[in-house]
């Protein structure tokens, strides 16, 4: 059964810091990976997305690596904004079926 | 781009009504959509698979009788909680897969529920 992890849990930064988000999951048959953010009694952006074939995908500040067989990604943000708070979801598409576990998230706050 | 609608934004009703959720894909047919509940500051806990003309497929914990799916068409799924009491107050959220790795999973805005 496939587990989804996130560390740290929560994140409090100044504005203009360059962070990482991490993301670890158990079972290393994915189809891709998707990383989303979620503001407060909202629904869910889709930020980026990582082919389980793929290394990497880049969006503006945003950058995801992908290393499949350690099971982890990352999320790095680059120069933080205010804007950017919110929480960070990582989410896993399993090859059989193509269900999609979350990880219980990141709550970022950047400070102004 | 693949949209996801689902309706409504939000419920608040009485204790024992039965609350039914729409889950509809805009522009393109999915034979399976998932349903995912999720509590005040957790994650999206994956409660079933919905599959086009059969039964949905429930994770282990989710009572069926309680949360019930049905998938009558390639474009829409609903869900209805039954005899909604205060403990079923939640986010309720719908995807659907669409085919290909380069493909984002589609979600709908979701639907807070408040039984009062």
């Amino acid at each position: 059964k496939q587990e989804v992890t996130q560390i740290p849990a929560a994140l409090s930064v100044p504005e203009g810091e360059n962070l990482v988000l991490n993301c670890s999951f158990t079972d290393s048959a994915i189809y891709n990976l998707q990383w989303f953010r979620q503001d407060p009694g909202k629904g869910l952006t889709s930020l980026l997305l990582i082919q389980s074939s793929q290394r990497e995908q880049t969006s503006g500040r945003l950058n995801a690596s992908l290393d499949k067989s350690s099971g982890r990604s990352t999320l790095y943000i680059a120069a933080s904004q205010p804007g950017d708070s919110a929480t960070y979801l990582c989410a896993v598409r399993g090859t059989g079926g193509f269900k999609t576990i979350f990880g219980a998230g990141t709550r970022l706050f950047v400070k102004a | 781009g693949a949209v996801v609608s689902q309706h409504p934004s939000w419920v608040i009703c009485k204790s024992g009504t039965s609350v039914k959720i729409e889950c509809r894909s805009l522009d393109f047919q999915a034979t399976t959509m998932f349903w995912y509940r999720q509590f005040p500051k957790q994650s999206l806990m994956l409660m079933a698979t919905s599959n086009e003309g059969s039964k949905a497929t429930y994770e282990q914990g989710v009572e069926k009788d309680k949360f019930l799916i049905n998938h009558a068409s390639l474009t829409l799924s609903t869900l209805t909680v039954t005899s909604a009491h205060p403990e079923d107050s939640s986010f309720y959220i719908c995807s659907a897969p669409v085919t290909g790795a380069d493909q984002p999973q589609h979600f709908g805005d979701g639907t807070r529920l408040s039984i009062l």
